[in-house]
Formats: C-alpha cells, structure tokens, sequence
C-alpha cells in the first residue's frame, strides 16, 4: 500500500523564521510530487509541484526533493502569519491516475 | 479559477437516506475526483473518472457510487447514508499533459455532509 507519512504537528514558528514542513513516502516509483495549502474549512489549494530531484523556489517557497531518501520538503521562507494552515503533501506514481495525500502537518506563525 | 462547482455545499440528512452531491466543472477537463476529508485520515479517494462513463474506485469506495454522463458533471450517490459518512467532501480536477493527468490537482469549495 502507497503511503505518504507527515507529521501532524502543531508546527510552530514565529514571524519571519523559515518554517520546514516533511513528508516520506514509501513507493519508490513515485514520481509527481505537490504541496497544498488548506487553510481551515476551505479547500486544499496548490502551491508547488516537483517532479526531479533537487529544489524549485517559487516566491518564499521552496520544494527539495530527494528520490533516494524518498522524502519531499516544503520550506516557507520569511513566514507570515498568514501561512498558518495545514500543508499537505501528495505523490503521485508514474502511469497512476492517482495522488495519494498524506494527512498533513499545521503550521502555526506566530506574530 | 479551475470553474469548479459543487452541490450542495451543506447537507444534513437522516441515516438511510439516499443523497447525491454534484460536482459540475467548465473547462473540459478529462479527469476527475472525489475526496472526503475527516480529522485523522486526511483525504481519502473515493472514486474517480477518467472520461464520460469511464470511472473506478478508489480506497474508500464501499457505500458509495459514481455516474458521469457528461464530460463537466461528476455525480456522488450514497445509495444509503450512514453516519460513518458524516465529512466533508472534495471534488477534484487533474490537469493534463497531454492526455495523461499531472497530478496536479484543483479542488471545488467542498460539501459538508451530516448524517443524523
């Protein structure tokens, strides 16, 4: 069975520190990688996809991918207190229909 | 905007009952998904489309069914509601590469479904 392992947290950090958020995942044939957003009693929101190894930057986010370790990151630079939310990560197999989330971890900015 | 929409957006029902929820979309998209999301288990796959009338299950598909007569409408039937079906849910839209999905997923506004 695919799974993708987050921890539930409360992550907590204070404005402007550089929030880290991790996710395993155990398919080694996984090979679509996203980050979502969901703030509470909304809809899960993209916010990053990552599909080889390394890091893509979009804006204060950062995605780091490593395929041999089999984890993906998600780091939020300069964090605001308007990130707080629950990230959720996904993976998705190659020739899969399918992403599989994880059940994603609460990040909390305090000001 | 993905152009998703879905309804109702709330719904209290009483066990037993039959209850379908729509997902309508307006852009074409191929592929399609139904979540539900409870504190504890995340989201959690239903069933989903590939294209008109071609649907499978997903891992949490029991008391649940599916029709999608039309490419924008995506139809949740619980035959019989029970409380264990008490979530909200998420209908979903894959973007495409081609004519493979990415993965990357657009989400309607969801529905809160109760079970008395």
């Amino acid at each position: 069975q695919k799974e993708v392992e987050q921890n539930s947290g409360p992550l907590s950090v204070p404005e402007g520190a550089i929030a880290s958020l991790n996710c395993t995942y155990s398919d080694r044939g996984s090979q679509s990688f996203f980050w979502y957003r969901q703030y509470s009693g909304k809809s899960p929101e993209l916010i990053m996809s990552i599909y080889s190894n390394g890091d893509k930057e979009d804006g204060r986010f950062t995605a780091q991918l490593n395929k041999a370790s089999q984890y993906v990151s998600l780091l939020i630079r300069d964090s605001q207190p308007s990130d707080s939310a629950t990230y959720l990560c996904a993976v998705r197999q190659g020739g899969s229909y399918i992403p599989t989330f994880g059940r994603g971890t609460s990040l909390i900015v305090h000001p | 905007d993905a152009g998703i929409t879905q309804s109702p957006r709330h719904k209290v029902t009483e066990t037993g009952t039959p209850v379908t929820l729509r997902c309508h979309q307006t852009e074409n998209h191929r592929y399609m998904y139904w979540y539900r999301q409870d504190p504890g288990h995340g989201l959690r796959l239903i069933h989903y489309s590939y294209g008109v009338k071609d649907t499978d299950k997903g891992e949490v598909s029991d008391g649940y069914s599916v029709s999608r007569s039309k490419t924008e409408d995506f139809l949740l039937t619980l035959e019989s509601a029970t409380s264990s079906q008490t979530s909200v849910y998420f209908c979903a839209i894959s973007e495409t590469s081609g004519t493979e999905p990415t993965g990357e997923l657009f989400f309607g506004e969801g529905s809160r479904l109760t079970v008395l």
